[in-house]
């Protein structure tokens, strides 16, 4: 199947501080990509939708200036989370789509001191 | 809106046992059904899917019916083994429908 990356894995940074996250498509093209957030024992939330050339759209209480999100080509969408806080540490989770599929990168772990 | 409902965990089962996690959903018109399996500390994986009414998506002894009438896609496998110790999801997708998941049931199984 299609193959989607997630670069960094891990991530620990300082309070304060900003994050990017990047999701790639390796092998395919997506107009569409999206982001999840996952807490410990929850399901995934679904922070946005990112298209490729147009604004990201925000599921409601998603804050569009903390979790900065960018699809400037159709293999690549980043996620940078601004003046991280520890509360924002997360797995966060993308997703690329081809058809009616759903293929995901495998996480980063963002843990903020 | 769509929503995905699933049976609430953790689900314990002793290895060799039959496994159902049940999942019903609420979509109008014809969306795409999927399982999702994510073992610790990793990503989501597909596992299965249907695209229509009474597919059934199989894998790794795992199998889901997409079941029209009932809204239903319930996950079964007749034996379960140590290393299908995951958190599984049960999800709609498709066409203009975003990506909506069920919050996932932990099954955990004993030697």
């Amino acid at each position: 199947g299609a193959v989607v990356s997630q670069h960094p894995s891990r991530v620990i940074c300082k309070s304060g501080t900003s994050v990017k996250i990047e999701c790639r498509s390796l092998d395919f093209q997506a107009t569409t990509m999206f982001w999840y957030r996952q807490f410990p024992k929850k399901s995934l939330m679904l922070m946005a939708t990112s298209n490729e050339g147009s604004k990201a759209t925000y599921e409601q209480g998603v804050e569009k200036d903390k979790f900065l999100i960018n699809h400037a080509s159709l293999t690549l969408s980043t996620l940078t989370v601004t003046s991280a806080h520890p509360e924002d540490s997360s797995f966060y989770i993308c997703s690329a789509t081809q058809g009616a599929e759903q293929f995901f990168g495998p996480g980063t772990r963002l843990t903020v001191l | 809106g769509n929503s995905v409902t699933q049976m609430e965990g953790p689900v314990t089962l002793s290895e060799e046992a039959f496994l159902t996690i049940n999942c019903t959903y609420t979509a109008t018109g014809y969306p795409s059904l999927f399982w999702y399996v994510q073992y610790p500390g990793e990503g989501l994986q597909l596992l299965l899917k249907a695209t229509k009414a009474d597919d059934k998506g199989s894998n790794k002894g795992f199998e889901a019916t997409y079941r029209k009438e009932t809204t239903s896609f319930h996950l079964e496998k007749g034996s379960v083994q140590v290393s299908d110790s995951a958190v599984y999801f049960c999800a709609l997708s498709g066409g203009s429908y975003i990506p909506t998941f069920g919050r996932g049931t932990s099954l955990i199984v004993h030697p």
